[in-house]
Order: structure tokens, then sequence, then C-alpha cells
């Protein structure tokens, strides 16, 4: 079974522009959760979707979004960007039908660089 | 106060030692607790996960909670040069998969 997937691997942009980034889940999970990794943070969650609506939602500014779409792909969307927001960005998908409390499965991450 | 606290390391041991890995938690609320190992530019790998107090061994792992001190261990016996990778604890918080990352330990086992 194919693991997660996330396009593109890697992501260079200037501030004050957006950029969307992709996850495709394990198959037949419905659960997609997005984090945000630096070295001074750690690993923080952003959010999580399961059949196409926001579960669970981060502390993160509203600059940062998400969606589901009917395939279980997820989509998330930085807008106006700024340096801070240079990181590793990773995705990990589930089945979703245990309330939450289940294994999350992680992909390679797309690593996005703000100049 | 951070909810979850690991000691980032680094740690460095020689091969065929038994390594322990610690965080602790302050939300007695967690109930579900993960172990991801994560490889430099990789994303992190899930290793085990146990549920409430107890132990759980997955051939050289060893996975323990103690709710009553919030305490959770990692334990890779036989230790080999390809587990030189960060272990990272995180508990699963109430709200749907919202996993709690501890700041990873940064394991590096020489030959």
């Amino acid at each position: 079974k194919a693991g997660v997937t996330q396009t593109p691997r890697y992501l260079i942009k200037t501030r004050g522009q957006q950029v969307t980034l992709s996850c495709s889940p394990i198959s037949g999970h419905r659960s997609v959760s997005w984090y945000q990794q630096t070295p001074g943070q750690g690993l923080q969650f952003l959010f999580e979707y399961f059949s196409e609506t926001q579960r669970n939602k981060g502390n993160f500014p509203g600059r940062f979004s998400g969606r589901q779409f009917s395939n279980s792909r997820s989509e998330m969307n930085v807008s106006t960007l700024e340096l801070g927001d240079s990181a590793l960005y990773l995705c990990a998908s589930s089945l979703g039908d245990k309330g939450g409390q289940e294994t999350q499965y992680f992909g390679p991450g797309t690593r996005l660089l703000v100049l | 106060q951070k909810e979850v606290e690991q000691d980032p390391g680094p740690l460095s041991v020689p091969e065929g030692a038994i390594v322990s890995l610690n965080c602790t938690y302050s939300n007695s609320a967690f109930q579900y607790f993960m172990w991801y190992r994560q490889y430099s530019r990789k994303g992190p790998e899930l290793l085990m996960y146990t549920y409430s107090s107890g132990n759980k061994e997955d051939g050289r792992f060893t996975a323990q909670v103690d709710k009553s001190s919030k305490y959770i261990s990692l334990f890779i016996r036989d230790s080999q040069p390809s587990d030189s990778a960060t272990y990272l604890c995180a508990p699963i918080s109430g709200g749907y998969n919202k996993l709690i990352f501890g700041a990873g330990t940064r394991l590096a086992v020489h030959p």
C-alpha cells in the first residue's frame, strides 16, 4: 500500500506571496492532519480534516487554511507569507473512524523556504 | 509550561547499549501515547503506541506509560547505528487526531 505523499517536496517563496501544499493520504484513510515543524517550536498541529470537514484546529493565524476533497486528498494554503513560515510542513493520515484516537502516518513533508 | 516536555539531547551511546528515552506531560486527560522516529530530512515514522498505563513491547523496543506520575518512556535494547534518529513522544489530545509532540530527543548510536 502506498504511503502518504506530499507535493511539492521543496518550495521557495518570497514574503507576501501565498503557497498551496498538497497531501494524498493512504488509500482508505479519510482523516488528514497537518503539522508545522521548525527548529525552534518543534512539531505543531495546524488542523485536521475528515470527510471534507475541519474537525480540529491548532493555534495558528487565519493565514493558514486548508481543505479536503471528496477523495480525501487535502491542501493547505498559507497566504501573505512571512519569514517565520519557513518550515517543514507535514501531513499525516489515519482512518478517521475512531473519534480521533488513532495512529497517524506521516508523509515526507514539504520544505518551504520564505525569502 | 509546555504540555509535553522532552530532553532534546543529544544522546550518544555505543552500539549494543540499552537506551532510555523519556517524556513528562501535564494533561491527565491524555490516554493514547505515541512514539515516532524521525530520520534527518524525513517525516516521522510511527514506532509504537500505548493506551493508558502499562508496558508494550515490540522487538527491541518497549514503551512504558505511568499515568500516576505522567511519565512516558521508550527503551531500546541492543541499540544499532541504524537507530540513530530523533525520537518524538506524542500523546493525543482529546481533540480529533491532535498529536502534542515533545521536542524530540536526538540519539546517536556509534559503532
